[in-house]
């Protein structure tokens, strides 16, 4: 079965600082992969896709995210974070024929 | 212990046939969601509620009713399915936190297929 991790559960940075959350997944054939957001009090939202192409994707609101086939991974990254950013990120992945997995999230907490 | 668990996690049945999904959170959280993934392989919120109380009802057929008998359950009833409701509905939970905002759990998602 496939399975998805996402390495830090909690993050803490200032604004301006760049931001990276690691995603790793097992699964060794054709995957899609998302990254998705959830704002305090708010539904998922999706950052971006990947599934073929340019493995560097970029999505909304700045987010970047490569997928590295070697290294199973695509993982989310921002050069520059704002408060507004503080929110928690799910990697989630869904391989041929299969449901969509997620990460744990990751809680980003960005201080003002 | 699962978080948040929904039942069944497959289910085939033919079209016309009314159907729940059951979904249950253990973490006392507030809010719970139900989440249809699209044929775009996207996940679209579908319904949203607060303490038994409905907050978000997006464009859905009436024939999708949410039921959450308390704050520990959401079900989704389907009446009158039909071959396009066939997907994968997901479950989620979450509260606002102080310090990190939010944080919030999925079920593994129930595989439906209408025939």
């Amino acid at each position: 079965a496939q399975s998805v991790s996402q390495h830090n559960h909690h993050v803490i940075l200032s604004e301006a600082a760049s931001l990276e959350l690691g995603c790793n997944y097992s699964y060794g054939g054709t995957v899609n992969l998302f990254w998705y957001v959830q704002y305090p009090g708010q539904h998922l939202q999706l950052l971006l896709k990947y599934f073929s192409g340019d493995p560097l994707v970029k999505g909304i609101k700045g987010f970047e995210a490569e997928f590295i086939k070697s290294k199973f991974s695509f993982n989310l990254r921002k050069p520059s974070v704002q408060w507004s950013d503080t929110a928690e990120y799910f990697c989630a992945v869904e391989a041929a024929g299969n449901k969509l997995t997620f990460g744990g999230g990751t809680r980003v907490l960005v201080k003002p | 212990d699962t978080a948040v668990s929904q039942t069944p996690k497959y289910l085939v049945t033919q079209m016309g046939n009314d159907k729940s999904i059951k979904c249950e959170q253990n973490l006392g959280h507030d809010t719970m969601y139900w989440y249809k993934q699209d044929s775009k392989k996207f996940l679209k919120i579908m319904f949203s509620y607060n303490n038994k109380e409905l907050i978000i009802n997006e464009t859905v057929p009436n024939r999708f009713s949410p039921k959450s008998p308390d704050k520990a359950h959401l079900n989704l009833h389907i009446n009158s399915l039909e071959l396009g409701d066939s997907a994968v509905y997901f479950c989620a939970s979450s509260r606002v936190t102080d310090r990190f905002g939010t944080e919030a759990f999925f079920g593994q998602g129930t595989r439906l297929t209408v025939v």
